[in-house]
């Protein structure tokens, strides 16, 4: 069964870390690009990072350039995010998503995780 | 960034009923437009892609226009299962981005 299993959020106080995970089944991991996107309560979708299907190549959202870090383990069929600094800004949900090219900049996704709550909070 | 913005930002309707969603981008996105069903809890699927094609399994009472900057999703009948969220999404260009969502609920 094709699958993606977020996993790694929580509460955590603002200026803290975390790290997402996400395990990908059932396809070629590296042969997709990969990205975060995430949804703060009760708002609308907002991409947060991508990277390239061999890890070399990585993007990431002006709100979180600097803070956040994407990469990604193809032995382990797993994808990460290092989240630093947190800010209130920062609780949504986030979800894993599978681009439909190996290679960045197609951006569209069509395969995604059910998501993991962040909350940053004091 | 280009900006999407979707209406309306939720409806009532019942089942049977046709239903149709508007989708704007701020420029010209070509065909590059992604729809969206969401359900709480549950992992957004993919619907639609390049405007008018229907992923792999998507019913046929789905379907999407458009091109440049207007762009339309239509549920030719409402099913029960139907009842969601709807986002659209432009990849024309860096970054992608979404629209606010359309929130379809029982009339």
């Amino acid at each position: 069964e094709v699958q993606l299993l977020e996993s790694g959020g929580g509460l955590e106080q603002p200026g803290g870390s975390l790290r997402l995970s996400c395990v990908v089944s059932g396809f070629t991991f590296k042969s997709h690009a990969m990205s975060w996107v995430r949804q703060a309560p009760g708002k609308g979708l907002e991409w947060v990072s991508g990277i390239s299907g061999s890890g070399g190549s990585t993007y990431h959202a002006d709100s979180v350039q600097g803070r956040f870090s994407i990469s990604r383990d193809n032995s382990k069929n797993t994808l990460y995010l290092q989240m630093n600094s947190l800010t209130v800004e920062d609780t949504a949900l986030y979800y894993c998503a599978r681009d439909v090219r190996e290679i960045l900049g197609n951006w569209y996704f069509d395969l995604w995780g059910r998501g993991t709550l962040v909350t940053v909070s004091s | 960034d280009i900006q999407m913005t979707q209406s309306p930002s939720s409806l009532s309707a019942s089942v049977g009923d046709r239903v149709t969603i508007t989708c704007r981008a701020s420029q010209g996105i070509s065909n590059y437009l992604a729809w969206f069903q969401q359900k709480p809890g549950k992992a957004p699927k993919s619907l639609i892609y390049g405007a008018s094609n229907l992923e792999s399994g998507v019913p046929p009472n789905f379907s999407g226009s458009g091109s440049g900057t207007e762009f339309t999703l239509t549920i030719s009948s409402l099913q029960p299962e139907d009842f969601a969220t709807y986002y659209c999404q432009q990849y024309n260009s860096y970054p992608p981005t979404f629209g606010g969502g359309t929130k379809v609920d029982i009339k």
